[in-house]
């Protein structure tokens, strides 16, 4: 079955940069984007941006371009996302998802939710 | 503020049907980028629970369901359950934005 696996909490101070893993198993890695979805405490869902496994072409939401990287590791089947110059307004869960289909861009796969903490 | 909306929240009795309503424009809903939906439980992972306006994934009650007209989309709750009691997400796509984007959501109460 597919799994979406992402790395553990994050604590970080003001300015400071974090990289978010997702490991993903149960398909073909390359075959699927991966998308990343944030959320703040008591807050709703925000889309973060989009990367094609395959050939490692990304595209950002507006809000993040300039502070967030995408990339990827087939060898690895894995993900990560980059968020730089982290202030307080970026604690959230961000979470991975992939689509069950090769068009359109419902999210039927979710990683578990890496909770990143950013204070001084 | 969202680029869909959402009311923030709904209420029904069990067994009753609620509808929870998600406002496009032109530039997404209305585009014709289909509308998903998305079920989160308190202190879990978001769920989908629509996908393309009105499919139900594999697993999913068919007390749900979906539907879009114009700018705008609806998920239809019938038979309302405790367990119902969730935020709702609706998501789209759209073009003038090059983005994936989300409703504000809306908290599903069962009285």
């Amino acid at each position: 079955q597919v799994q979406l696996v992402q790395s553990g909490a994050e604590v970080k101070k003001p300015g400071a940069s974090v990289k978010v893993s997702c490991k993903a198993s149960g398909y073909t890695f390359t075959s699927y984007y991966m998308h990343w979805v944030r959320q703040a405490p008591g807050q709703g869902l925000e889309w973060m941006g989009i990367i094609n496994p395959s050939g490692g072409s990304t595209s950002y939401a507006q809000k993040f371009q300039g502070r967030v990287t995408m990339t990827r590791d087939t060898s690895t089947s894995a993900v990560y996302m980059e968020l730089s110059s982290l202030r307080s307004e970026d604690t959230a869960v961000y979470y991975c998802a992939s689509p069950k289909r090769a068009s359109g861009y419902s999210l039927d796969y979710w990683g578990q939710g890496t909770l990143v903490t950013v204070s001084s | 503020q969202s680029v869909l909306t959402q009311p923030p929240s709904v209420s029904g009795a069990p067994g009753q049907r609620v509808t929870v309503s998600c406002t496009g424009s032109s530039s997404n809903i209305g585009a014709a980028y289909d509308v998903q939906w998305y079920q989160q439980l308190p202190g879990t992972v978001p769920k989908l629970l629509i996908y393309g306006n009105s499919n139900r994934p594999s697993g999913v009650p068919d007390r749900f369901s979906g539907s879009k007209s114009g700018t705008s989309a609806s998920l239809a709750i019938t038979g309302l359950q405790a367990e119902d009691e969730a935020d709702y997400y609706c998501q789209s796509y759209d073009s003038s934005l090059s983005a994936v984007v989300f409703g504000g959501g809306t908290k599903l109460t069962v009285l």
